[in-house]
């Protein structure tokens, strides 16, 4: 069966410093998600991509995350400098193409889960 | 910004109890999944409800959609250790495809 693959699993840094996941969608799946979960919480979207385009990243906080998809396949999420209140599970899912009136179908990967010093 | 209201926020039972769970909201929408979430895992999608006053089942799992489009349930009959997790609604409405999570609801079933 098909999978959203994530690496690392964990990771632990120290503040200031530059941290980034890597992602890789279901295959044909053209949006692409990233999401912060604290512990106890639902996750929080940061970016959606449709394609290598940017659909929403309004809650990404951009002064230090950044995204990209460059070839609309696989993507990176970096954090520089990394804070202490970014501890937190850093998750990815992907879904066929969004159309009108269609519902969307999520599959998420296993999650990095990101520990700041 | 939507929000997707879910009660109780953490529920412990014994095994062969029986529970539902709840997601609310104000505001009306298209679609609604929900997810279980096992510790340090990502969630996996159980189900999607699209119509007002739909109902499906997996299993022992029954999912409800209020007939507003506004609310759904998630009804578990006895339930097993195995059901234990962190589950999730969300959601999208009118033309949104940009989806919103509830907090979820802890459950616990001890053997």
């Amino acid at each position: 069966e098909a999978e959203v693959a994530q690496s690392p699993r964990y990771k632990i840094t120290e503040k200031s410093q530059a941290v980034a996941f890597w992602c890789d969608p279901i295959s044909g799946h053209a949006t692409l998600y990233w999401y912060r979960q604290i512990l106890g919480q639902g996750p929080e979207l940061l970016v959606q991509f449709q394609d290598e385009s940017v659909v929403d990243d309004s809650q990404l906080p951009k002064d230090r995350f950044s995204a990209e998809r460059l070839k609309g396949v696989d993507s990176t999420l970096k954090i520089q400098p990394a804070e202490l209140g970014d501890s937190a599970m850093y998750l990815c899912a992907s879904s066929q193409i969004l159309t009108s009136g269609m519902p969307y179908e999520q599959y998420f990967g296993p999650g990095t889960r990101l520990t700041v010093t | 910004t939507q929000l997707l209201e879910q009660s109780p926020q953490f529920l412990s039972i014994q095994e062969g109890e029986n529970l539902t769970v709840y997601c609310n909201s104000s505001s009306v929408f298209s679609s609604l999944q929900w997810y279980r979430q096992e510790p340090g895992e990502g969630p996996v999608l159980l189900v999607t409800v699209v119509t007002g006053g739909e109902v499906k089942k997996l299993k022992r799992l029954t999912f409800q959609f209020g007939d507003a489009r506004k609310d759904s349930s998630l009804h578990i009959t006895a339930a097993q250790p195995g059901d234990t997790g962190l589950y999730l609604c969300a959601a999208s409405s009118g033309g949104s495809y940009i989806p919103t999570f509830g907090r979820g609801t802890s459950l616990i079933v001890h053997p």
